[in-house]
């Protein structure tokens, strides 16, 4: 069966500092990959997805980036954290969507709380 | 792009059937998900509709209509763990995208 694993669980880290949050997902070959935010009580936010080893696709314009240095492995990165950035991030997998059939759930990991002071 | 509405809050008793809405205005259409979010835990997947109907899985069935944009997720029998966020999300033919609504918070009360 296919597991996803995220981490750290929670992170707290100061205004203008670096982050790398990774992701991993085992049991499945190419499958999409993606990076929600969700603020408190808010819906999910998709920042980056992915359809491949070096394919990303960026859905939100900010100091946030991703990359895909392998094919089950997603990392999203910041050079220097805001305040605003703080929020519950969420890596999520699913197939590849096949043809012109109806699409993949996504699975979502355990998430990192990030609290930026 | 697409356009995701659900109610806030809804409130309901242990026992009670309980139904949440959920519209969608999108293009290039492909299919409604339902989540489960317990508070500060991730997303469950809970069920898919891509065709017109009603989807039935134990306690939890969910229903669309492609030609209305509605669907709604039913709740039986609830029980005080179905206290949790309800996430809709409409699925897009370009690739494998979701757009999330919201969600609906469903406060289960004895």
């Amino acid at each position: 069966s296919q597991t996803i694993h995220q981490w750290p669980a929670t992170l707290v880290q100061p205004v203008g500092s670096p982050l790398s949050l990774e992701c991993t997902v085992e049991g499945t070959s190419n499958p999409n990959l993606y990076w929600y935010r969700q603020a408190a009580g808010r819906g999910l936010q998709l920042l980056f997805y992915s359809v491949g080893i070096g394919q990303i696709s960026s859905e939100v314009p900010q100091n946030l980036s991703a990359s895909r240095p392998q094919d089950r492995q997603f990392i999203l990165s910041s050079k220097k954290l805001l305040l605003s950035d703080s929020g519950f991030y969420l890596c999520a997998w699913s197939a590849a969507r096949l043809g012109t059939g109806g699409s993949q759930p996504q699975h979502f990991g355990d998430g990192t709380r990030l609290s930026i002071l | 792009g697409q356009n995701i509405d659900q109610p806030t809050e809804m409130t309901a008793t242990e026992g009670a059937i309980v139904q949440i809405n959920c519209t969608y205005q999108t293009s290039g259409f492909n299919g409604l998900f339902w989540y489960q979010q317990h508070a500060g835990e991730a997303p469950t997947f809970l069920s898919y509709n891509v065709l017109d109907g009603l989807e039935e899985k134990g306690r939890f069935s969910s229903f669309l209509s492609r030609s209305k944009g509605y669907s709604y997720l039913l709740l039986k029998e609830l029980q005080m763990k179905d206290s949790a966020s309800y996430l809709c999300a409409g699925g897009n033919n370009a690739g494998n995208m979701l757009t999330f609504g919201g969600g609906t918070r469903l406060m289960v009360k004895p």
